[in-house]
């Protein structure tokens, strides 16, 4: 089945450093790809999303590329704000009996001043 | 425009018990789909609606069941209530179209069962 492997957490940056957050996932077709935000106490926000191989999803400062060889949509941010502390989830979609979404577990960035 | 909204925000129950819970679908959406999130972990998928019916199900009981409305709104029931029911329950709204839908989150209901 389908499935998403995200990098464990937590991770903790201190602010305007790089951010990498790794996603891969097992799909049985061609899926869709995304990541989600949820912030303490609240539900799931779209962050980005990418439809086919190759195109760069992107937002506030955000980008992921799906990578179709290597299976990967990988989270970027190039200097990150204490804003962004928050729980990370890739996810991925695909079209069939019903169409539902299939989430990594999670990853936890802290960004400290 | 407005977005998915869930009811209640909160709820507590005791073993045994059945619950309901509801969700409004953003506007011009007609598929709802239902997650499951137990703490620290990814929201996993209970069931989708589209055209008042069932549209997929993931890997949870018959005591999970649900309704969808001619105005595209929903409810969720989970019958015999367990412990490890307790979790956040993600409603997220789409439209069923050609490609790829994007889902959009409502805030969700946190049940604690006793």
């Amino acid at each position: 089945g389908n499935s998403v492997t995200q990098m464990e957490g937590p991770v903790t940056l201190s602010e305007e450093a790089f951010l990498t957050i790794n996603c891969t996932y097992t799909a049985t077709g061609y899926p869709s790809l995304f990541w989600y935000v949820q912030y303490p106490g609240e539900g799931l926000q779209l962050l980005l999303k990418a439809t086919k191989a190759d195109d760069k999803g992107s937002n506030k400062g955000f980008e992921a590329t799906y990578r179709k060889e290597t299976t990967s949509f990988h989270l970027e941010k190039g200097s990150v704000q204490v804003s962004d502390s928050a729980v990370y989830f890739c996810a991925l979609s695909e079209r069939n009996y019903g169409q539902n979404f299939v989430f990594g577990p999670g990853t936890r960035l802290s960004v400290l001043p | 425009e407005t977005g998915v909204t869930q009811s209640p925000t909160h709820l507590i129950k005791t073993r045994g018990q059945q619950v309901t819970l509801r969700c409004s679908s953003q506007s011009g959406h007609n598929t709802v789909s239902w997650y499951q999130q137990a703490l620290g972990q990814g929201p996993q998928f209970i069931f989708q609606y589209y055209r008042e019916e069932e549209n997929g199900r993931g890997n949870f009981p018959p005591r999970f069941s649900g309704l969808q409305f001619p105005n595209y709104s929903s409810e969720l029931n989970v019958n015999a209530l367990e412990l490890d029911d307790s979790a956040l329950y993600l409603c997220a709204s789409s439209f069923s179209g050609a490609n790829q839908e994007t889902q959009y989150f409502g805030p969700g209901t946190r049940l604690l069962v006793l």
